[in-house]
């Protein structure tokens, strides 16, 4: 079945505690994304990559990094957390013009 | 800076009504996303749209784009239950950098 997959799904942690959310997808697609959703903002894109090796800042990338060493995966990488990073993240793929997205990690900085 | 607004953002309705969502952006792009999401849920897709009076329908949901004026609208027709969601419209930059509008809440009752 053609899916992104992220973990975990579900996260409590404290402020200055290095994190990952791994986000993987079986399409072999080139483009990958991150956003966060908070209420009332939509969702905002952190970074997104058009190929292995290639990523970009999107709209709000402070505080977070990602790489991309392999086609499948795109890691979303908290170095400091804080609590105004706790949002729900989703990840994304693509092949053309349809994005698919994850199932969402719901982060909780305190 | 890419600024994309959607109205209304709540939007209470009876069955069997018709709606329009829109969705204003403030500067050029080559393509407009429409996604659902369900209470929890991930994104679905719903339409891309490519082109100047590009118009798509699914069921009693229709989506149609105007590049000139830089806006979109999501049409409903007979509205019921089950479309009762968050509707987001996302406009595309270059190079796959996205922007979200922040989402219409949409409540059908019966």
């Amino acid at each position: 079945e053609a899916q992104v997959t992220q973990n975990p799904r579900y996260l409590i942690t404290v402020t200055g505690k290095k994190l990952t959310v791994t986000c993987s997808q079986n399409m072999n697609h080139e483009y990958m994304s991150w956003y966060r959703q908070d209420p009332g903002l939509g969702l905002r894109q952190i970074y997104y990559s058009m190929n292995v090796e290639v990523t970009d800042k999107g709209d709000v990338p402070e505080g977070y990094k990602v790489s991309r060493k392999e086609k499948r995966n795109f890691p979303l990488i908290l170095e400091s957390p804080s609590p105004n990073q706790t949002s729900l993240y989703f990840c994304a793929s693509s092949a053309g013009y349809e994005q698919y997205f994850g199932p969402g990690t719901r982060l909780t900085v305190t | 800076e890419l600024k994309v607004e959607q109205n209304p953002l709540f939007l209470s309705m009876q069955e069997g009504k018709n709606y329009t969502i829109y969705c204003n952006y403030s500067t050029t792009s080559d393509r407009l996303y429409w996604y659902r999401q369900d209470p929890g849920k991930s994104l679905e897709s719903l339409f891309v749209l490519l082109s100047n009076g590009a118009v798509k329908q699914e069921g009693r949901l229709m989506a149609s784009l105007d590049t000139k004026a830089r806006l979109s609208t999501l049409h409903i027709t007979a509205a019921v239950h089950d479309l009762s969601a968050t509707y987001f419209c996302a406009v595309n930059l270059n190079n796959n950098d996205m922007r979200f509008g922040a989402g219409t809440r949409l409540t059908v009752k019966p």
